[in-house]
């Protein structure tokens, strides 16, 4: 399986202020097309996961571009360049290069 | 609008079976693949199924293979997760999710609970 290991635990940021997560994945997620199977999620408190990034560096409909994800091979990150109150939650990066599908463990980020 | 609603969960015991199902509205369920993910109470998420969008591709984590059957019903507009010999272990709340083919999981069931306990 890929592990999907994702780094801090938890971030404490003051609102306005930029924020890093960082996702690695035990195999390179590059597909023989040229796409790369990295998403990212927030799950807000007592909500479902919401899609923010596919495939690195897209964002979904809707997702404010204050949110940027890049990398590649196994090295991720999604970048806040000015968190807000309504950002915080858990941040969850997911693979679908192979099954079984995994996640990391979650980055939970909170309001100073 | 895409919705997914999750229902049918519940209490049960070790042992028994319990059916969760998903409506599906606001887009064509026949044109879209469906997964079930699930969360164990205050843990991280964890996949358990994929269907393709005829039914005939159905694909399993090792955690729940040989006891939780995922089937559609393209008609209906509905997903369903049969859970048989449940475990403690398998107490999380259950998510459908849509996916449209890319490898995105892109929307979500609001989730349902199952409690799996004597």
């Amino acid at each position: 399986d890929v592990v999907m290991t994702q780094t801090p635990l938890s971030l404490s940021v003051t609102p306005g202020q930029p924020a890093s997560l960082s996702c690695k994945s035990s195999q390179s997620l590059l597909q023989t097309n040229g796409k790369t199977r990295l998403y990212w999620y927030l799950q807000k408190p007592g909500q479902s996961p919401q899609l923010l990034i596919y495939d690195v560096s897209n964002r979904f409909s809707g997702v404010p571009d204050r949110f940027s994800g890049s990398g590649s091979g196994t090295d991720f990150t999604l970048k806040i360049s000015r968190v807000e109150a309504e950002d915080v939650g858990v941040y969850y990066c997911m693979q679908t290069i192979q099954l079984p599908v995994t996640f990391g463990g979650g980055t939970r980020v909170e309001i100073k | 609008e895409v919705h997914l609603v999750d229902s049918g969960g519940g209490l049960v015991q070790p042992g028994g079976s319990l059916r969760v199902s998903c409506a599906a509205s606001g887009f064509t369920f026949s044109n879209y693949e469906m997964n079930w993910v699930r969360q164990a109470p205050g843990k991280g998420l964890e996949w358990v199924s994929f269907i393709s969008r005829s039914g005939n591709n159905i694909y399993y984590a090792d955690s729940v293979k040989g006891r939780f059957t995922t089937s559609r019903d393209n008609a209906k507009n509905s997903l369903y997760l049969q859970m048989n010999s449940l475990r403690a272990e398998d107490t999380a709340v259950y998510y459908c999710t849509r996916d449209p083919g890319d490898g995105s999981l892109d929307y979500w069931g609001q989730g349902i609970l199952v409690t799996v306990s004597s």
